[in-house]
């Protein structure tokens, strides 16, 4: 079984500062993907970053990126000179590198950018 | 085109009605994928298609019922509903990777919101 794991339900931050959201995860198999998505108060989920799991180099998109540390099951996502429209809900997201479609989310981590 | 559409935004229906949601996408996706999400949960995946066959049910009941009808268009048909059926729709699509089956990366549609009265 896999389970992902956001210990945070609610995070604010200021606008242009740094704010890191958390995710842990557990799975047996060694060839994974991870995920961050974003859904803002549109709700229209986007895929902010992947992290391939046989890749020790962590993922980098702009202003978003992640700390992958395998043997620790961490995946976390830095959001560098956050802007308001980075408020939305961010789900961490897990899926086998088999044949099985799911991706299992993470109960997802409300985040505010106050200016 | 990086676009997944849904159409209707909002949708109020009664418990006898029969009603329908529509996804399209034009990415040459050949997976494609039907979720629910409660407020301020994690998207619950319902169905998915892959080269427009039925792959994956995750023992939805009946009165939801998926069509593909060709590789650009799902619809969901939507039958007797309960009010806890009251949530917001999402659609996904992948592109098929390398070893055949769906990519790992999902593209999200904007969801319809359907309440049940």
């Amino acid at each position: 079984a896999q389970t992902v794991t956001q210990s945070q339900p609610e995070m604010s931050v200021q606008e242009a500062e740094t704010v890191t959201l958390s995710c842990t995860y557990d799975t047996s198999e060694s060839n994974y993907y991870l995920f961050w998505y974003k859904q803002p108060p549109s709700r229209q989920m986007i895929l902010v970053i992947r992290q391939e799991a046989y890749k020790q180099q962590n993922a980098t998109e702009n202003r978003f990126s992640v700390n992958f540390q395998k043997a620790a099951k961490s995946f976390s996502l830095k959001i560098s000179d956050s802007q308001l429209g980075d408020t939305a809900m961010y789900f961490c997201a897990l899926r086998w590198g088999g044949s099985n479609y799911k991706l299992t989310f993470g109960k997802g981590t409300l985040l505010t950018v106050n200016p | 085109d990086t676009e997944v559409t849904q159409t209707p935004k909002h949708l109020v229906m009664g418990m006898t009605n029969k009603k329908s949601l529509k996804c399209e996408q034009h990415m040459g996706h050949r997976a494609m994928y039907w979720y629910k999400q409660k407020a301020k949960k994690p998207p619950e995946l319902m169905f998915v298609y892959s080269y427009e066959k039925l792959s994956i049910n995750e023992s939805v009941p009946s009165r939801f019922s998926p069509e593909c009808p060709n590789s650009s268009l799902l619809n969901l048909h939507l039958h007797a509903l309960q009010p806890e059926d009251s949530a917001l729709y999402l659609c996904a699509s992948s592109p098929m990777g390398l070893a055949g089956g769906p990519s790992y990366e999902q593209y999200f549609g904007p969801g319809t919101r359907l309440t049940v009265t």
